[in-house]
């Protein structure tokens, strides 16, 4: 089993739709976890961030953290054209000294369709 | 906030030639600095972590003395891809940390093609 699982798809959707991105992972040390945005071409950009289970929210972006199911999600209301990107989940342990290292999903290719 | 800066974006070069990418945090110092490689339709791979003033931390499989990795200053660190092949080309992505357990920030990327 993979540390970290994110179905690839890709997922098609009309324009105004809820977009729901999911991850699930194995590792219970796993305490920081992150959403990123990458279009084609282009290094990940941070959407979201955080430490606790529970919902965030930022704008049209909320994630949610299910430490208990090992589970995490980013729901994306209102979804634009320029949505359409491929979105990475990643996550790590908190350590001190700074050697945690990421660990991403494969990335999940999203289309918002006009 | 929290802008980093990759340069070249684009890199096409003879085989055997070498080629330095930097790497810079623009408005925040970074303790920690990270070299990825990404190929096409694939999640990003970690080469390998760069602390200032310190040696780099390579990962399994990643040779030190192919990719050399300086990072010289809070802001800014290079790889080095050395007497460059082929199979070298790939996508390559750095990111910079502020701290401990703060998020990693991406640069745009360098795309490398070895003729």
């Amino acid at each position: 089993q993979k540390e970290v699982e994110q179905d690839p798809g890709p997922l098609s959707v009309p324009e105004g739709a809820i977009v729901s991105l999911n991850c699930t992972y194995s590792n219970s040390a796993f305490q920081y976890f992150m959403w990123y945005r990458q279009y084609s071409r282009k290094g990940p950009e941070l959407l979201m961030y955080t430490y606790s289970s529970g919902n965030k929210e930022d704008g049209r972006f909320t994630a949610q953290v299910d430490k208990s199911s090992k589970y995490i999600s980013l729901f994306i209301r209102d979804s634009q054209p320029s949505d359409s990107a491929t979105y990475l989940c990643a996550m790590s342990p908190l350590t001190q000294g700074g050697s945690e290292k990421l660990v991403f999903g494969k990335g999940t290719k999203l289309t918002v369709n006009p | 906030g929290a802008v980093v800066s990759q340069h070249p974006s684009r890199v096409i070069c003879k085989s055997g030639t070498s080629v330095k990418i930097e790497c810079r945090s623009l408005d925040f110092q970074a303790t920690t600095m990270f070299w990825y490689r990404q190929f096409p339709k694939q999640s990003l791979m970690l080469m390998a972590t760069s602390n200032e003033g310190s040696k780099a931390t390579y990962e399994q499989g990643v040779e030190k003395d192919k990719f050399l990795i300086n990072h010289a200053s809070l802001t800014l660190s290079t790889l080095t891809v050395t007497s460059a092949h082929p199979e070298d080309s790939s996508f390559y992505i750095c990111s910079a940390r502020q701290g401990d357990n703060q998020p990693q920030h991406f640069g745009d990327g360098t795309r490398l093609s070895i003729l």
